[in-house]
């Protein structure tokens, strides 16, 4: 099983619906969960992290944590053609003596106007 | 966040050669990371650099290939040695203070000829 796990997709949406994007991790020690956005040709860019279960809210972004399911989400509203992207799903690994940042394949988002 | 400065952006090289990717945070931070993201594919961890120390590598990345010097908390290098067309990939350098996320600087976007 890997370490951390993302639908590739490509997931489409139409303009203005709600991207939903999903994320699992095998780590049931990992306290911290990060949400990065990469556009073609750039560097993976934060826009959510989360560290308690439940829900947390930035904006048009909604990142969700279940840790009893070892499950991460984040809910894009209102989605925009400049949303189109690849969202990276990243957990914090205790499994070593130092903390280290995993980071999922990624979920390729695009947006239709 | 952490201002990032990564140097140089992008350079072609010839097989068999070395090259040095320089990584310049502008405060101090607890920790610096080199990661490689091959064409399509995520982001993978090579080392963790200490400062003062040998950086730490994960499996499958040794110090002959990547040697990485870290000497004070605002700067780090990654050396990419006797590169072969496998090493064409971008290399990111990433920090982290205690605490906080981690921030990427804007990659060194590596050919080998």
């Amino acid at each position: 099983q890997k370490e951390v796990e993302q639908n590739s997709g490509p997931l489409s949406v139409p303009e203005g619906a709600i991207a939903s994007l999903n994320c699992t991790y095998s780590d049931r020690g990992s306290q911290s969960f990060f949400w990065y956005r990469q556009y073609s040709g750039k560097s993976p860019e934060l826009i959510m992290f989360i560290y308690s279960n439940g829900d947390k809210e930035d904006g048009r972004f909604t990142a969700q944590l279940n840790k009893a399911s070892q499950y991460v989400s984040l809910l894009i509203r209102d989605s925009q053609p400049s949303d189109s992207a690849t969202y990276l799903c990243a957990v914090n690994s205790m499994k070593t003596s130092y903390d280290k940042v995993i980071f999922g394949p990624g979920t390729s988002l695009s947006v239709i106007p | 966040s952490a201002v990032i400065s990564q140097k140089p952006s992008r350079d072609i090289c010839q097989r068999g050669t070395s090259l040095t990717i320089q990584c310049q945070v502008d405060s101090q931070v607890t920790m610096m990371f080199w990661y490689r993201q091959q064409p399509g594919q995520s982001l993978t961890l090579i080392a963790t650099a200490n400062q003062g120390s040998e950086a730490t590598y994960e499996s499958g990345f040794v110090i002959d290939k990547f040697p990485i010097s870290r000497p004070n908390l605002t700067f780090s290098t990654l050396t990419v040695s006797n590169m072969s067309p496998e090493d064409s990939s971008i290399y990111l350098c990433s920090v982290r203070d205690q605490n906080q996320p981690q921030h990427f600087g804007d990659g060194t976007r590596l050919s080998i000829l």
